[in-house]
């Protein structure tokens, strides 16, 4: 079956500690996208690709990387410089076109927790 | 920039009732897409319904219908004939029909928590 598949599920991080976030398509669809979720803050994007090895900063990118040197993949990295990245991150892919095709699928989410 | 409200942070339904969550957003762009997505417990995100802005029928899918008002930029969702299994919490979203930056941005609500009371 086609989708979307995060992992892990849970992550604990360290303080200083950089870690990464796997986010794997395969639905074939060009654009990906990360989200951070918070408590009464709805979804908010941290960085999109359109296309492989091209990448934009979303609207709250600082403390973030990501990189997509494949289409099926677009992990995201949590550095040492994100003050408060105990959160709920959910990755996010679509075809990229109009129509019938503008549904966003998402994968099951990472809960991340600095310890 | 596009921004989406959903001004009920929960809503509690009884069983088998009807209940409607509100969702207002702000644009001036004439042609986009509006979503409901349900977040479970689970936490997997799944489309509920879509809505086409050029489109002046509302979007129905079974039990789940909308009341899209264009000019009022209004969009909610109206849940018939509740079940247990509708608590969750639900996100409108929208998205523009233009290609800008780079991408199709979506632009999420900040959601309703929706409790059904057996």
């Amino acid at each position: 079956d086609g989708g979307i598949t995060q992992s892990p599920k849970y992550l604990f991080r360290k303080e200083g500690q950089n870690v990464t976030l796997s986010c794997e398509q395969n639905l074939n669809h060009d654009a990906m996208y990360w989200y951070r979720q918070d408590p009464g803050q709805g979804l908010r994007l941290i960085y999109y690709s359109q296309i492989v090895n091209d990448f934009q900063k979303g609207d709250i990118a600082e403390g973030y990387s990501v990189s997509r040197e494949k289409k099926e993949s677009f992990p995201l990295t949590v550095t040492s410089a994100q003050k408060n990245p105990t959160a709920f991150y959910l990755c996010a892919s679509t075809t990229g076109t109009g129509g019938m095709n503008t549904e966003a699928f998402f994968g099951q989410g990472t809960r991340l927790t600095v310890v | 920039a596009q921004t989406v409200t959903q001004s009920q942070p929960e809503m509690s339904v009884q069983e088998a009732e009807t209940v409607t969550l509100s969702c207002t957003y702000d644009t001036s762009e004439s042609d986009y897409y509006l979503f409901w997505y349900k977040q479970p417990p689970s936490r997997q995100m799944i489309l509920v319904i879509r809505q086409e802005a050029y489109k002046q029928q509302n979007a129905t899918e079974n039990r789940f219908s909308v009341n899209f008002q264009k000019a009022a930029k209004s969009f909610s969702l109206k849940i018939s004939d509740s079940q247990l299994g509708d608590a969750a919490m639900y996100f409108c979203a929208y998205r523009s029909a233009f290609f800008t930056s780079g991408t199709y941005k979506y632009i999420f609500g900040t959601g309703t928590r929706l409790k059904v009371l057996a």
